[in-house]
């Protein structure tokens, strides 16, 4: 039973445009959520997050919304780089934290 | 620096070996926690320390894996009689000082031939 969805497994963006990463989750008792960002052969490295108490958080070039109705929540990266290629985890804690399989986001220069 | 080092950053074992993986925080954080993640996963839970004191322990953890963190800094995460299902990235986190972001280690890269 996969708590944590990120159903989309990549997704390439153009240089300078918007990225959308979207996350589905299903259990209500999740109070906080993450973005993580990992390059292979090293540890998430932590982007963001939100409390289920709020509904959108920004930080630069990063924003997460946060539909708790839908039990939603997107990361959005504007403008999109080259360096932000790579593979993009939503978390929800329940402690610990749960992640989705990941979103591989390449940005084409 | 996200104050979490992990050693060996690769190990290659032989199937039946036994291994063990050493996770150091920066020693002021409480919470201590072990992932694993495989090829086209997200990590996954093993378990978690507050201090020295093992809480939690996920189902993945069979009974030929154990966990210690004897004084409450570092911690060591054995795997006995290793099986080729257990080559995996062996994640170690810390947990921020306000409780609500995890920061990761490197990862021990686990390759079990």
């Amino acid at each position: 039973d996969q708590q944590v969805k990120q159903n989309s497994p990549s997704l390439s963006v153009q240089e300078g445009r918007i990225s959308i990463l979207n996350c589905d989750y299903t259990n209500s008792m999740f109070d906080y959520f993450l973005w993580y960002k990992k390059y292979p052969a090293e540890g998430p490295t932590f982007l963001i997050s939100i409390s289920s108490i709020k509904d959108k958080n920004e930080d630069g070039r990063f924003t997460v919304f946060l539909n708790k109705s839908a039990k939603h929540l997107s990361l959005h990266i504007v403008p999109s780089q080259p360096g932000d290629s790579a593979v993009y985890f939503c978390a929800a804690r329940n402690t610990p934290l749960v992640f989705g399989k990941g979103t591989r986001l390449s940005v084409i220069a | 620096d996200t104050g979490v080092s992990q050693d060996p950053r690769h190990k290659i074992t032989k199937r039946g070996q036994n291994v063990t993986f050493r996770c150091d925080p920066i020693s002021e954080h409480n919470r201590l926690y072990w992932y694993r993640q495989t090829l086209g996963q997200g990590p996954e839970f093993l378990t978690y320390f507050q201090n020295e004191a093992q809480l939690e322990k996920s189902r993945l953890l069979s009974d030929r894996f154990s966990a210690e963190r004897p004084k409450g800094s570092f911690s060591t995460l054995e795997i006995q009689r290793t099986e080729q299902g257990d080559s995996a990235m062996y994640l170690c986190a810390r947990e921020g000082l306000a409780r609500d972001t995890q920061y990761f280690g490197p990862g021990t890269r686990l390759t079990v031939l």
